[in-house]
């Protein structure tokens, strides 16, 4: 079965800077999401990628997925307090039968301190 | 638009009680999703329906857990004899599935469920 590795599992940022999240799949990826949770709530869509070396951009907040088809990485800009939550990748699986259930990797939970 | 719903957002309840959830998925979406999602954990899946059919189980569904879509809208997931291991957050999720192509997953707020 896929599994999907999300590092690092938190960090917190200074407001203004830069961070990036990897997310990194044991089997080739047939397709990526991105979704956005906060604490307590339910996931918001982000982006989703599907070509190797696809990369997609919305506000400041930036999704690739690399060549190989095995990781994706996403980076925001520039953070700011509305950033903050628990980030997470999810991925479909190989086999279109199988229906659209996403597998998800572990989250990684974002602070920005102001 | 309005979004996926999701009903009640919070439930607590003793141990060995039974509980439903309800789920209204976006109003055209023919696939609605369930999964659960346990604190520190990203969402596991448990169950989908495509219209009123129970396409596919996961193995974390035991038999004490029960989902239906009966007219192909909303859904409703029950719990029988509840553990306090049935503590989750329970997250439903629609798509539309049309020529072959599965589009994005939409999530609800959730159901929180605590077990005492």
């Amino acid at each position: 079965s896929q599994e999907l590795e999300q590092s690092p599992q938190s960090l917190i940022v200074q407001e203004g800077k830069n961070l990036t999240i990897n997310c990194t799949s044991s089997k080739t990826l047939y397709g990526l999401y991105w979704y956005k949770q906060k604490y307590g709530e339910g996931l918001i869509f982000l982006m989703m990628l599907q070509k190797g070396g696809e990369e997609k951009s919305h506000e400041k907040i930036t999704a690739k997925l690399d060549e190989k088809k095995q990781q994706s990485s996403l980076h925001i800009t520039a953070s700011q307090p509305s950033h903050a939550g628990i980030y997470l990748c999810g991925a479909p699986p190989m086999i279109k039968a199988a229906g659209n259930k996403l597998t998800f990797g572990g989250g990684t939970r974002v602070l920005v301190k102001p | 638009d309005t979004g996926v719903s999701q009903d009640p957002r919070h439930k607590i309840t003793k141990r060995g009680q039974n509980v439903t959830f309800r789920c209204d998925p976006i109003s055209e979406h023919n696939r609605l999703y369930w999964y659960r999602q346990t604190l520190g954990q990203g969402p596991e899946f448990l169950t989908y329906f495509q219209n009123e059919a129970q396409l596919e189980k996961s193995r974390l569904l035991s038999d004490r857990f029960s989902a239906e879509r009966p007219k192909g809208s909303f859904s409703t997931l029950e719990i029988q004899r509840t553990e306090q291991g049935d503590s989750a957050m329970y997250l439903c999720a629609s798509s539309l599935t049309a020529g072959g192509r599965t589009d994005t997953q939409y999530f609800g707020p959730g159901t929180r469920l605590t077990v005492l």
